[in-house]
């Protein structure tokens, strides 16, 4: 079974704090891919990257890093220097190699505060 | 493109009352699936479909039926609604995972259904 974990359910910062949110997964397939999804208030689930399980390459875009560490099965994602606008509920999610069905985590709500 | 639309937007139903939420895509996407959205859960998986005429349960399809008779669309059916079936409900949709790897899903915008 596949599971999903964002240990933080909320995060509050102040404007310009650097922020990281924690995924942690659980999978027994060699291969799998893992996303990122932003909820703005408005609703809608905006993606944010995604990752396979073979490439471990750490990727920054922007103020947005993720830190995909196969070794403790973790897909961290930091923010840098954060703005009111990154305030959103972020999830984390896992995809098998076989189907398109994700797995997501609880999601964690990141206030960040003027 | 429309990309994923939903309708309707807000629903608010009696327990016993039965309703379809519409899903429909215009990508020629093969995979479609309903995902239902609940504070501190993420989402969950309820139906998905790989072609007209295939469908399957995911995590937690008890309560809700689904049919596919063109690829376009997905309804989501409540036969008989009960309180706990409040929710946020999404669809989405993506191209089958036996083609290229990077099959991102698209999400539509999401239905918020409150059961008295």
């Amino acid at each position: 079974a596949q599971k999903v974990t964002q240990a933080q359910t909320e995060i509050s910062v102040v404007e310009k704090e650097d922020v990281t949110l924690d995924c942690v997964y659980e999978t027994r397939d060699t291969t799998y891919y893992l996303f990122w999804y932003k909820q703005p208030p408005s609703g809608e689930l905006v993606f944010l990257i995604r990752r396979n399980s073979f490439d471990e390459q750490n990727e920054i875009s922007g103020r947005y890093s993720w830190n995909f560490q196969k070794s403790t099965s973790s897909f961290n994602f930091t923010i840098t220097a954060s703005q009111v606008v990154d305030s959103a509920v972020y999830f984390c999610a896992l995809r098998r190699n076989a189907g398109n069905m994700l797995t997501f985590g609880g999601g964690t709500r990141l206030m960040v505060k003027p | 493109n429309a990309g994923v639309t939903q309708t309707p937007k807000f629903q608010v139903l009696k327990t016993g009352q039965s309703m379809t939420l519409q899903c429909a895509q215009d990508m020629n996407h093969e995979y479609m699936s309903w995902y239902r959205q609940d504070p501190g859960m993420g989402l969950r998986l309820i139906h998905y479909s790989v072609g007209a005429g295939i469908t399957d349960q995911g995590e937690v399809p008890n309560g809700y039926n689904v049919s596919r008779s063109t690829t376009e669309d997905f309804p989501l059916r409540l036969l008989s609604a009960a309180p706990s079936q409040t929710s946020v409900y999404f669809c989405a949709s993506s191209y089958d995972s036996r083609g290229p790897p990077w099959n991102e899903q698209f999400f539509g915008p999401g239905t918020r259904l409150t059961v008295l």
